[in-house]
């Protein structure tokens, strides 16, 4: 089984909707939660860090479920700036020895 | 303030030559992470250093790979007689000492032919 599990998509979807992705992991040490996202052949950026009280950054909402070993981010009113791929990442500590899903690819479609 | 400078951005080797890659962290992060995103697959951890120690080399080959942050200068990554399987992209990561947030270089894609 994968440390860190997403479904690849892609999704497709039209501007102004709102788009949830979900993503599972094995290990139940780790402590530290991210979203990143990467634009086709660039460098990961963080989106957001991923809390179990749940954080909100604009249009966007992360949610961490201990119990069940999942993370979630909604995205509000898409633009079509938000087309990219979509990274699951989590640490057993901080930033160190970081863990990536292989991402879900995101089109959003004027 | 730059970001992580990583250089070069592409690099071109033929089988059984030697690649080295650079990273310079950004001002004031003192923690640098490598990591090998192959084609179509997920960042992999490769290895932590920080400034003349290696803190982490569990993802590291066990072959033909090695890294350092020396004291002074950018910290290198290096592979040794290359082969076709080493193409991918390879990103370093830096972080202040509180190690609250890592930033990614653009990464250096290496192409063996």
């Amino acid at each position: 089984r994968k440390e860190v599990e997403q479904d690849p998509g892609p999704f497709n979807v039209p501007e102004g909707a709102t788009v949830a992705f979900n993503c599972t992991y094995s290990n139940s040490a780790s402590q530290s939660f991210f979203w990143y996202r990467q634009d086709c052949r660039k460098e990961p950026k963080l989106l957001m860090s991923v809390y179990s009280s749940g954080n909100e950054d604009g249009r966007f909402t992360a949610q961490l479920n201990r119990a069940s070993q999942y993370i979630s981010l909604l995205i509000r009113d898409s633009k079509l700036s938000d087309s990219a791929t979509y990274l699951c990442v989590l640490s057993n500590f901080g930033n160190e020895k970081l863990t990536f899903g292989t991402g879900t690819r995101l089109t959003i479609i004027p | 303030n730059a970001g992580v400078m990583q250089n070069p951005r592409h690099l071109v080797r033929r089988r059984g030559q030697e690649a080295r890659l650079r990273c310079s962290p950004m001002k004031g992060h003192s923690h640098v992470y490598w990591y090998r995103q192959l084609p179509e697959e997920g960042l992999k951890f490769m290895v932590y250093l920080q400034k003349e120690n290696i803190i982490d080399e569990s993802g590291m080959p066990k072959e033909r790979f090695s890294a350092e942050f020396p004291k002074e200068g950018p910290s290198i990554l290096r592979i040794q007689q290359v082969v076709r399987g080493d193409s991918a992209a390879y990103f370093c990561a830096s972080s202040p000492p509180s190690n609250t947030e890592a930033f990614f270089g653009q990464g250096t894609r290496l192409t063996v032919v």
